[in-house]
């Protein structure tokens, strides 16, 4: 049973505009939510976070958005740079527990 | 120049031979973990450790075991009994604060392919 889904394996986007990526979650003890980014072949690194009191964070070009009565985050990008060409990855964890949950992940594709 | 090391980057191994995949960081972290990725699948947790000679299992532990006999090490060793070991592994570190998780920090991964 997924966790944590990522219902879009791939997305594909203008250069210049709005990158929409999007995460459902369904487990309600859910507290802290982060997206990381991974290029082939390497591992994945952090990208940004939000706890579950805040309902935005913000950093730079990327804004995390987190819904929490639809169980729904989403990360957006803008502008959207050809070095965000990379596979997504939403993950959650829960109150007092250290593990992560990790989505499928989406390919965001920026065309030129 | 803080880290996570993971080597080899490629490994190839023979069918029914244990293999031994290495993890080092030295960010003095205190919890260390281990996943599998497979093409089209999310990050899968085999095992994880929050301190030094203590270790749990993941979600997919079955056919592989680990150690934690310092805090900059954690190998995984994959045995023949694992089903279909081929995948990339990805190892990773974090802090462990005020009972919640935090960002991990993963190293750059090892393709192992057995035959």
């Amino acid at each position: 049973d997924q966790q944590v889904k990522q219902n879009s394996p791939s997305l594909s986007v203008q250069e210049g505009r709005i990158s929409i990526l999007n995460c459902d979650y369904t487990n309600s003890m859910f507290d802290y939510f982060l997206w990381y980014k991974k290029y082939p072949a390497e591992g994945p690194t952090f990208l940004i976070s939000i706890s579950s009191i805040k309902d935005k964070n913000e950093d730079g070009r990327f804004t995390v958005f987190l819904n929490k009565s639809a169980k729904h985050l989403s990360l957006h990008i803008v502008p959207s740079q050809p070095g965000d060409s990379a596979v997504y990855f939403c993950a959650a964890s829960a109150i007092g527990n250290y593990q992560l949950i990790w989505g499928a992940g989406t390919k965001l594709i920026i065309k030129p | 120049d803080g880290g996570i090391t993971q080597s080899p980057k490629y490994l190839f191994r023979k069918e029914g031979q244990n293999v031994t995949l290495s993890c080092e960081q030295n960010l003095n972290h205190d919890a260390m973990y281990w996943y599998r990725q497979d093409p089209g699948q999310g990050l899968r947790l085999i095992y994880y450790s929050q301190i030094v000679n203590d270790f749990q299992k993941g979600d997919i532990a079955e056919g592989y075991s680990v150690s934690r006999e310092k805090k900059e090490s954690f190998p995984l060793t994959v045995t023949s009994a694992q089903k279909n070991p081929t995948a990339f592994y990805l190892c990773a570190s974090s802090i462990l604060q005020g009972g919640s998780s935090d960002e991990q920090y993963f190293g750059p991964g090892t393709r192992l392919t057995v035959t």
